[in-house]
């Protein structure tokens, strides 16, 4: 079975300083693992992906995560906070175990909020 | 436009009623999705499904029924609404290829209350 756990309900940051997401992941495979954002009242955006291409992942809005096996863990930066990275961020995870099972689980997610 | 679309956007139904939402997609993607958003859950899986006729329950499937007679659509039912219901809900599919290629896409969500 999979699961994820998103360390923090909600992250308070002021504009410009850095933001840290933490997300720790539990998986018998090998996982993909995403980030997604949602922003009020809208839907899912992808932020970026990891499937073991590279374990530094880059995404949109300067955004990006590291995935690190040893503390299965896979943390979203990103160095300058913008207002409108207020926003709930999911941490999902994939594991595709012979090639049939599609499903994602997603984290209970982390509310972000950047003061001005 | 290609994509997802959901509808409707908003619905408020009485307890007891049966209630029906749509999920169209475009692109004839084989595996699509049902998820619930509730705080302090994130999402959860009601259904899932892997062609046309082929669904599978997913964490909670409890009070739903799915059908998919055509590829792109994949409507979901609340049998009997129980205002335990009262969600967001979100369908998505999956484009096909490997590990390196594909992705999920979902569409807008429908919010829906059972008073």
């Amino acid at each position: 079975a999979q699961s994820v756990t998103q360390l923090d309900s909600h992250v308070s940051v002021s504009e410009g300083t850095p933001v840290l997401l933490r997300c720790n992941y539990s998986s018998s495979y090998s996982p993909s693992l995403f980030w997604y954002v949602q922003h009020p009242n809208k839907g899912l955006q992808l932020l970026l992906k990891y499937t073991s291409a590279a374990t530094l992942v880059k995404g949109i809005n300067g955004f990006e995560a590291e995935f690190k096996k040893s503390e299965t863990s896979f943390h979203l930066t990103k160095p300058s906070a913008h207002m409108s990275d207020a926003a709930e961020y999911f941490c999902v995870v994939s594991v595709e175990s012979g090639g049939s099972n599609y499903k994602l689980t997603f984290g209970k997610g982390t509310l972000l909020t950047v003061n001005p | 436009d290609a994509g997802i679309t959901q509808s409707p956007r908003y619905k408020i139904t009485e307890t007891g009623r049966q209630v029906t939402l749509m999920c169209h997609q475009t692109w004839s993607h084989s595996y699509m999705f049902w998820y619930r958003q509730d705080l302090g859950h994130g999402l959860r899986l009601i259904y899932y499904s892997a062609a046309a006729d082929i669904t599978d329950k997913g964490e909670v499937p409890d009070g739903y029924v799915v059908s998919r007679s055509k590829t792109e659509n994949f409507p979901l039912t609340l049998e009997s609404a129980t205002r335990s219901q009262t969600s967001v809900y979100f369908c998505a599919s999956r484009s096909p290829g490997g590990r390196f290629v594909y992705g999920y896409t979902f569409g807008s969500g429908t919010r829906l209350t059972v008073v």
